[in-house]
Parts: structure tokens; C-alpha cells; sequence
């Protein structure tokens, strides 16, 4: 089956770090962007991050730069979001999500997976 | 950044009525425009790309349009399966955005 599954949530204090992942299946990972999204508790979605194939691109929105970092493992099919500096309004539900592929690559998410929830809170 | 705007926030239908959704970009994004679905407890599910293009297997009852800086869902005919929250996704320029969602409910 075609999937994407997360993992590595947890609850953190603020200013600690944390290490999400997320393993692709049934699908050839090595030739898709991949991406981060995430969703505060009873708010919309916020892209995060988005990595290229070989990972030698990578794009982040304003208010994680410096924080987070998206990586890829191509040989282990997974997908990484390396958190640090972390802060309450970081606390989400994290999707792992691939690019929509056409004739060409597209922003779209055309596959996500079900989602870590990641708490900022002392 | 690009900033959506959906309307209205919440949306009263029956089943078999028409919906119809609307995004509005606050500067162009050409056809760079997409939609979801979201459900309780479950991730978001790709419907439209590129404006007026279904996702691979996205039943016909839904349909997109617009170009530019307005946009619609429509949903032909509601069924008990449609009621969600919907959102628009540009990814004409940098960062890639979402709007605030609109949710469609059973009336």
C-alpha cells in the first residue's frame, strides 16, 4: 500500500529539540520533493518545509528558519524534520506529505500521512 | 506571502444541494490554486490542482475554476461524505499558503 508514516512526536520543553520521521512505502521515494505541514489543535494547515529529490533544494517558511531542518534518506525511503529552539506556537499535528508529480513537479500534496503530534509545554 | 481569504466560513447545506466555496488570493496566482478536503481525525486528501484539474480519484460531483485571484469549488450534489472542512492551497510564489478553511455542514 501507498503510505507515509510518521513518527516521533512527543511532549517537549520549550527551547528543546526534537526529531520527526517519516517512512514512504509502495511508492519510488527517491523521485518526489517531499514535504512538511502542520496543523495547530482546532486551527487550519501551515506549510513548513519542502526538500527536492537528491535534497540538494530545500525551502522553509519565515517562522521556523534557523529552527527546523527537513532532510531525506533516499536509501531508507524516510523523510526528517530536525526541531530545535522549540516554542508553544510550534505545538501541531506535523504531516509528512509528497509533492504532487504531473508532467512536472507541483507544490500540491498528493499523499500525506496520518500525522505526530508535537506538544511545546513546561 | 500570499494570503487567502475563503468564504463563507461556515456553509449550511442538505444532501443532494449544490455547494459552492470560494477562495480569493490577496495578489495573482495564476492557476496555481488547489483544494482539500479535511475530516475529523484524519489527514487532508488533495481534490483540485491547477485550479480546475481532479486529483486522481476525485469523484466529478466536484469540480474547480478561476484564475487569477478567484477561485470556487463547486460540489455538484452533496452527499452525506462531503461534509468537511475544505482548503485552498496556493503555490504560486514562496511561501506555499493555505486559507483559513471553510467548513460545510449538514443543515
Amino acid at each position: 500500500e501507498v503510505q507515509l508514516v510518521e513518527s516521533g512526536g512527543d511532549l517537549v520543553q520549550p527551547g528543546g529539540s526534537l526529531r520527526l520521521s517519516c517512512a514512504a512505502s509502495a511508492f519510488t521515494f527517491s523521485t518526489y520533493w517531499m514535504s512538511w505541514v502542520r496543523q495547530a489543535p482546532g486551527k487550519g494547515l501551515e506549510w513548513v518545509a519542502n526538500i527536492k529529490e537528491d535534497g540538494s533544494d530545500k525551502y522553509y517558511v519565515d517562522s521556523v528558519k534557523g529552527r527546523f531542518t527537513i532532510s531525506r534518506d533516499n536509501a531508507k525511503n524516510s523523510l526528517y524534520l530536525q526541531m530545535s529552539s522549540l516554542r508553544a506556537e510550534d505545538t501541531a499535528v506535523y504531516y509528512c506529505a509528497r509533492n504532487l508529480k504531473t508532467t512536472v513537479t507541483t507544490f500540491d500534496f498528493d499523499l500525506w500521512g496520518q500525522g505526530t503530534l508535537v506538544t511545546v509545554s513546561s | 506571502e500570499i494570503v487567502l481569504t475563503q468564504s463563507p466560513a461556515t456553509l449550511s447545506l442538505s444532501p443532494g444541494e449544490r455547494a459552492t466555496l470560494s477562495c480569493r488570493a490577496s495578489q495573482s496566482v495564476s492557476s496555481y490554486l488547489g483544494w482539500y478536503q479535511q475530516k475529523p481525525g484524519q489527514a487532508p486528501r488533495l481534490l483540485i490542482y491547477d485550479a480546475s484539474n481532479r486529483a486522481t480519484g476525485i469523484p466529478a460531483r466536484f469540480s474547480g475554476s478561476g484564475s487569477g485571484t478567484d477561485f470556487t469549488l463547486t460540489i455538484s450534489s452533496l452527499e452525506p461524505e462531503d461534509f468537511a472542512v475544505y482548503y485552498c492551497q496556493q503555490r504560486s510564489s514562496w511561501p506555499i499558503t493555505f486559507g483559513q478553511g471553510t467548513r460545510l455542514e449538514i443543515k
